[in-house]
């Protein structure tokens, strides 16, 4: 049964520490999704990723946010420094899309890593 | 923004019944999805139609279609108490790499 992975489940940190959160996509996916979950803001996209290549990071704090796929089988988001409004659930998503097909099909989500900043 | 907006924004019935939830977008897309959140978990995928489709089956759930008045909407017959989660819309719209999703409706389910 391929899942998503998301490593930890939940954080607690203080402000100004630094928060990295990891995701492993199905393997054989070849795109990864950051998502933030808020009850403000709903879903926000914050990076995407296709063959590891980043193609779409808009949605990002680029001051304190980065995020990056070492290999195919992990994807990190980081937060340095990490503030208080960066608490959230963030949500890492895979999927797999063929050459010529749709840009974007389904998507599978991992179960999400809870950030509280203190 | 592109992001679609459901409709209502909660909705409470008893099991048995069916629950019907809207969404609507603002610019043309080429697909619209349907996901499913429970409580504290993650986003799970339920139906994915394509802007040439109006209309699309899976077991109780029926996704509807209307480009020409950008809305969709999602039919749960004969809900069942586990049914209780969220519902999102997402679109995949023009050149935009990834989907964009609406609020959400919470729909509780009553046994």
């Amino acid at each position: 049964d391929a899942r998503v992975t998301q490593t930890p489940r939940h954080k607690v940190t203080e402000m100004g520490q630094e928060v990295t959160m990891r995701c492993q996509p199905i393997l054989g996916h070849n795109t990864v999704f950051w998502y933030r979950q808020t009850m403000m803001q709903g879903l926000e996209l914050l990076a995407y990723f296709r063959n590891r290549a980043p193609l779409d990071d808009s949605g990002m704090p680029k001051d304190r946010f980065s995020a990056e796929m070492p290999d195919a089988t992990l994807a990190t988001l980081k937060i340095q420094p990490s503030e208080p409004r960066d608490s959230a659930v963030y949500f890492c998503a895979s999927g797999l899309v063929l050459a010529g097909g749709p840009n974007v099909d389904t998507q599978y989500f991992g179960p999400g890593t809870r950030l509280t900043v203190l | 923004s592109q992001q679609g907006e459901e409709d209502p924004q909660a909705l409470s019935i008893q099991e048995g019944e069916n629950a019907t939830m809207n969404c609507s977008y603002k610019t043309s897309i080429n697909n619209l999805q349907w996901y499913r959140q429970n409580s504290g978990r993650g986003l799970v995928h339920l139906i994915l139609i394509r802007s040439n489709e109006r209309e699309k089956h899976s077991g109780r759930l029926r996704v509807t279609l209307d480009t020409s008045k950008k809305s969709s909407s999602l039919l749960i017959t004969a809900s069942r108490a586990a049914d209780t989660a969220s519902y999102f819309c997402a679109t995949d719209w023009g050149g935009r790499r990834a989907l964009t999703f609406g609020s959400g409706t919470r729909l509780q389910v009553q046994p």
